[in-house]
């Protein structure tokens, strides 16, 4: 079965600085790889997601890159904010059928003012 | 985006005693329901897989018997916790995806943080 691996576990930047949290992926037939944002005691919320046939995808501050050959993606957020402290998840599945997602491990980021 | 509500939030119990966990679609129809567990500060494991009107798909290392889960209606999935003992205290969240796949986003339900005296 498919399985994840996420770093850091814990990242500390500075407000308006950039955080990089990168994964990798087991199963080439992966082909969705979304990001969670889970800010503490609440629901996870997806921020970003990208398919298996783009590179990198980009919102607003926010953006992911897709390596397929590496079997790696990373979330980019940039212009941090106090805001953007929370834990960040990222996952992979198959895109088709009811698979579930498979999770990494979390990133802890915390913005510091 | 579509809502997925569970209930309740938090629950406390005595040892031994059941706990039911609901888990609804509100506005979309779930053919497939996930249900995770989440210790503090550790990710979302996968228990098992919730299909409406079949059994359940249960990850290796997750007890059937411990943990009932039906889904009986395309809106509804439960979860019931049986003889519950201090080390299934945890944070149980379900999600959901679309009938028929949609954009492939999960939907997570608020969570429902169970503690087992």
């Amino acid at each position: 079965g498919e399985n994840v691996e996420q770093h850091p576990s814990t990242l500390s930047v500075q407000e308006g600085d950039s955080a990089v949290i990168k994964c990798t992926y087991s199963d080439s037939a992966s082909n969705y790889f979304p990001w969670y944002k889970q800010e503490l005691g609440k629901r996870p919320q997806l921020i970003i997601d990208i398919r298996s046939n783009v590179g990198e995808k980009k919102d607003q501050r926010i953006a992911v890159t897709l390596n397929k050959t590496a079997k790696h993606f990373s979330l980019h957020i940039t212009e941090t904010q106090p805001e953007d402290s929370a834990v960040y998840f990222c996952a992979a599945r198959p895109y088709s059928g009811n698979t579930p997602l498979v999770f990494g491990k979390g990133t802890r980021l915390s913005v510091i003012a | 985006g579509a809502v997925v509500s569970q209930h309740p939030s938090r629950v406390i119990c005595k040892s031994g005693t059941s706990v039911k966990i609901e888990c609804r679609s509100l506005d979309f129809q779930a053919t497939t329901m996930f249900w995770y567990r989440q210790f503090p500060k550790k990710s979302l494991m996968l228990m098992a897989t919730s299909n409406e009107g079949s059994k359940a798909t249960y990850e290796q290392g997750v007890e059937k018997d411990k943990f009932l889960i039906n889904h009986a209606s395309l809106t509804l999935s439960t979860l019931t916790v049986t003889s519950a003992h201090p080390e299934d205290s945890s944070f149980y969240i379900c999600s959901a995806r679309l009938a028929g796949g949609g954009t492939g986003e999960l939907f997570f339900g608020e969570g429902s943080r169970l503690t087992v005296l």
